[in-house]
């Protein structure tokens, strides 16, 4: 049973436009989201979180937005570079304890120049 | 600060043998997972430990186990090797409820 989804498996931008990644959870006691990026040979880095108690987490070019009552959140990066082309992977966990992050399986993004 | 460190980086073995990998988690933390990633299932969670005890577990089999020593040091060990089993292994740390900080992994072939 796949908790965290990522529905798109790749998505092509052309640089200086935007870049919206999404992600979708199916457990509501999930309440702490994260956005990790994803080189080869590397491995995952962080990015940005937000927590279920708001609906919007911004950091420079990266912006996360959560929609608690459609289980979505996404990922906006403006404006794309080159140098953002990775796999981002989206997680979730509860903040009650259970120290578990489950995963998407990742979207990679190309930023064209 | 160093950061999370996996080795070795690559490894390849035969089917049947078993393999021990290891990870030095960021100097403080006291919480390590272990994750396996292949290509189209994401990062699966193995387990994770925190002073030395497992807190959490995966749907993985038996093969699949860990443990952490007082230096907050973990170590996982796959035994009975499947060709299934070649994956990418993530190790991560967190201080407390932050973020996870991934080490580089560790590539494992089965042949």
């Amino acid at each position: 049973d796949q908790q965290v989804k990522q529905n798109s498996p790749s998505l092509r931008v052309q640089e200086g436009r935007i870049s919206i990644l999404n992600c979708d959870y199916t457990n509501s006691m999930f309440d702490y989201f994260l956005w990790y990026k994803k080189y080869p040979a590397e491995g995952p880095t962080f990015l940005i979180s937000i927590s279920s108690i708001k609906d919007k987490n911004e950091d420079g070019r990266f912006t996360v937005f959560l929609n608690k009552s459609a289980k979505h959140l996404s990922l906006h990066i403006v404006p794309s570079q080159p140098g953002d082309s990775a796999v981002y992977f989206c997680a979730a966990t509860t903040t009650s304890g259970t120290y578990k992050y489950i995963f998407g399986t990742g979207t990679r993004l190309k930023v064209l120049a | 600060k160093a950061g999370v460190t996996q080795t070795p980086r690559y490894l390849i073995k035969t089917r049947g043998q078993q393999v021990t990998l290891s990870c030095s988690p960021i100097s403080g933390h006291r919480s390590v997972s272990w994750y396996q990633q292949t290509p189209g299932q994401g990062l699966q969670f193995l387990f994770e430990y925190f002073s030395e005890t497992q807190r959490n577990k995966g749907n993985f089999p038996g093969r699949f186990s860990g443990r952490q020593f007082s230096n907050s040091r973990s170590e996982m060990n796959v035994s009975t090797l499947e060709l299934g089993d070649s994956a990418l292994y993530l190790c991560a740390s967190s201080l407390g409820d932050s973020p996870l900080h991934f080490g580089n992994g560790t590539r494992l072939t089965v042949t």
